[in-house]
């Protein structure tokens, strides 16, 4: 299986800040990697597909980069609203799996 | 674009079978692989296999082959999955989601179905 990693686990960050987060695979994914954001007791949402094409009413100051191994989200200008837990996850080989998370705090 | 509406929470048995619905609207139903995710409480994401709702042929995570059955029934835009020989580290929301296009992430998500076990 492939093993995605992502770092850092927990980012506390401000409103108005940047931020990276890093997913790295165990094996080269093609660009099939798809960034999701998570709010507490809601199902995730599809931000990030192919490693950086932004998914359709996504807000532009999301973006993803990366190839082959590493990938990154970036948040250009964090809003109020982005406060959540991110996860990536490889579409290359089954099973397909997710990174462990990054919960996005104040 | 498609809505996913899934049945209610479950308590069970350690040991008893679970399934759970995911009724599609708004869209064909039977033109997207249809997936199904799992969370434990207070942990990450899960993948466990898809359906193809056309052909109704499946792939299943190897950790859950054997257990794990994903069903569907057309004329009512449902697809099903069964977990068998619950166990209490199977106690997690439930999720299905739809992939629009192949590789490119799940883009359409049920609300969650929170199965719990316990004897």
């Amino acid at each position: 299986d492939i093993q995605l990693t992502q770092s850092p686990s927990f980012l506390s960050a401000s409103v108005g800040d940047r931020v990276t987060i890093t997913c790295r695979a165990s094996q080269g994914i093609n660009n099939y990697l798809a960034w999701y954001q998570q709010k507490p007791g809601k199902a995730p949402k599809l931000l990030i597909y192919a490693a950086s094409t932004l998914q359709s009413g996504v807000p532009s100051r999301f973006s993803g980069s990366g190839s082959g191994t590493e990938f990154t989200l970036t948040i250009s200008s964090l809003q109020p609203e982005d406060f959540a837990t991110y996860y990536c996850q490889q579409l290359n080989s089954y099973p397909f799996t997710f990174g462990q998370g990054t919960k996005l705090e104040i | 674009q498609v809505q996913l509406v899934q049945s209610g929470a479950e308590v069970k048995k350690p040991g008893a079978s679970v399934k759970v619905s995911c009724k599609a609207s708004g869209d064909t139903f039977t033109g997207y692989y249809l997936h199904w995710v799992r969370q434990a409480p207070g942990q990450g994401l899960e993948w466990m296999g898809w359906i193809n709702p056309n052909s109704g042929g499946t792939n299943y995570a190897q950790k859950f082959q054997g257990r794990v059955t994903m069903t569907r029934d057309t004329s009512i835009s449902t697809a099903y999955m069964e977990l068998s020989r619950l166990r209490s580290d199977d106690t997690a929301v439930y999720y299905c989601a739809e992939e629009t296009v192949t590789n490119e992430g799940m883009d359409v998500w049920g609300q969650g179905t929170t199965v719990a076990v316990s004897s």
